[in-house]
Formats: C-alpha cells, sequence, structure tokens
C-alpha cells in the first residue's frame, strides 16, 4: 500500500516564504505530483518531480529525494491568492496518481 | 495544457433519482479518465478508472451498479449516480492522462458539485 502524510494547514504571512512538505511510503515509486487547489475548484498541476533535487518555477519551487521518501513545496513571495489546498500525490507503474490529503494553506496580510 | 470539461457544474436532485454527469477531453483524445470524489476539506479518491471501449475498473469499495461508467469515444466519458441519496452529495471531479512536458499529466475537469436533497 501506500501512505502520504502532509501537514493539515499551514498559515503564513503575505510576501514571506513557506514550505509544505510530504513525506510517504510506497512500492514502485514513479514520481510526485504537486497540485493546487481553490476552494470548489479542481486541482491544477504545479510541478511533477521525478528524480532527486531541486526544480525552479518562479515563485514555486519543488524538491525531491527518493532515498527519504520526502519532498516539499517551497513558496516565495506570497501572494493572497496563494491561499489554497496543496496536494501531494505519487504515481507508481499505472501513472494513475494517489493523492494525499493536502495541506491548507491560510494567507493573511 | 489539455483541456477537460465537465457538465453540468452544479446539480441539485431529490433522493432517488439518477444524476449524469459528462466528462470531456476537448483537444486530445483520451482513451483512460479518471472519476474521482471529494468530500470537504479530505483528498481525492478514486473511484474508477474510465475505459474507451471497454468496462470501467472500479476501486474497492465504490459500488458500480451505484456509479454507472460509460466511455462511449475518445472524448467522452460519463459518470451515472444512479438512485441518489443524500450521502452520495459530494465533489465529482474527471481527469484524463495527457503527455506533457516528457511526462505523463493528469489534466481536471472544474468538477460537478452533486448535492441530493
Amino acid at each position: 500500500g501506500q501512505n502520504i502524510d502532509q501537514p493539515t494547514e499551514m498559515t503564513a504571512t503575505e510576501g514571506a516564504i513557506v514550505q509544505i512538505n510530504c513525506t510517504y511510503q510506497t512500492s514502485g515509486f514513479n514520481g510526485l505530483f504537486w497540485y493546487q487547489q481553490h476552494a470548489g475548484e479542481a486541482p491544477t498541476f504545479l510541478s511533477y518531480n521525478v528524480l532527486d533535487g531541486l526544480e525552479e518555477k518562479g515563485r514555486f519551487s519543488s524538491f525531491l529525494s527518493r532515498s527519504k521518501g520526502y519532498s516539499y513545496l517551497l513558496l516565495k513571495e506570497l501572494q493572497m491568492k496563494d491561499s489554497a489546498s496543496y496536494l501531494c500525490a505519487l504515481t507508481r507503474g499505472s501513472y494513475i496518481p494517489t493523492f494525499g490529503r493536502g495541506t491548507s494553506l491560510i494567507v493573511h496580510p | 495544457g489539455a483541456v477537460v470539461s465537465q457538465h453540468p457544474s452544479r446539480v441539485i436532485c431529490k433522493s432517488g433519482t439518477s444524476v449524469k454527469i459528462e466528462c470531456r477531453s476537448l483537444d486530445f483524445q483520451a482513451t483512460t479518465m479518471f472519476w474521482y470524489r471529494q468530500f470537504p476539506k479530505k483528498s481525492l479518491m478514486l473511484m474508477a478508472t474510465s475505459n474507451e471501449g471497454s468496462k470501467a475498473t472500479y476501486e474497492q469499495g465504490v459500488e458500480k451498479d451505484k456509479f454507472l461508467i460509460n466511455h462511449a469515444s475518445l472524448t467522452l466519458s460519463t459518470l451515472t449516480v444512479t438512485s441518489a441519496h443524500p450521502e452520495d452529495s459530494s465533489f465529482y471531479i474527471c481527469s484524463a492522462t495527457a503527455l506533457a512536458g516528457g511526462h505523463n499529466e493528469q489534466f481536471f475537469g472544474p468538477g460537478t458539485r452533486l448535492t441530493v436533497l
């Protein structure tokens, strides 16, 4: 089976940096997705990590350590619109992602 | 990126009625689509994999006679919630896989909010 763990909720200040962690236990690991989901909307793709290391995309970066079963999503220069749920998802051989419960990020002024 | 649409976006129905939700891939063909269910503040739960031209593959615990899936073409999958009850009220999301940036990526529809009275 798989086990994906993320913090339930985080708060941060506008303009700050926040790191959302995701730890997992699985077999047959292919890659790890991060999605953003605003309330009542579908998830939108943020990043996909297959190899160890940091992938940077503008204000968002994602890190993966396959040996440690660990990933994080780093959000810089936080904006109010970044308030959302952030979902960590694993893919195995079938490439169908299995989602963690998500981390609700609240950005306040 | 690839676009997936869902219809309707919101539906309210009486207990005992059946509700059909459509999922379309607009600018690509999808031999496989996926149906998820999401309760408030909970994660996405995969219900079934919809395969074009063949039977859907249901996840453990999902009643196939309750949630009928038909994938009649390469761009359309439908989910029918039969004899809906209040406990079926949820956010239903479909997705389709397309190649993007060198990897298989899931493109999600906007979701359908079902409320059963």
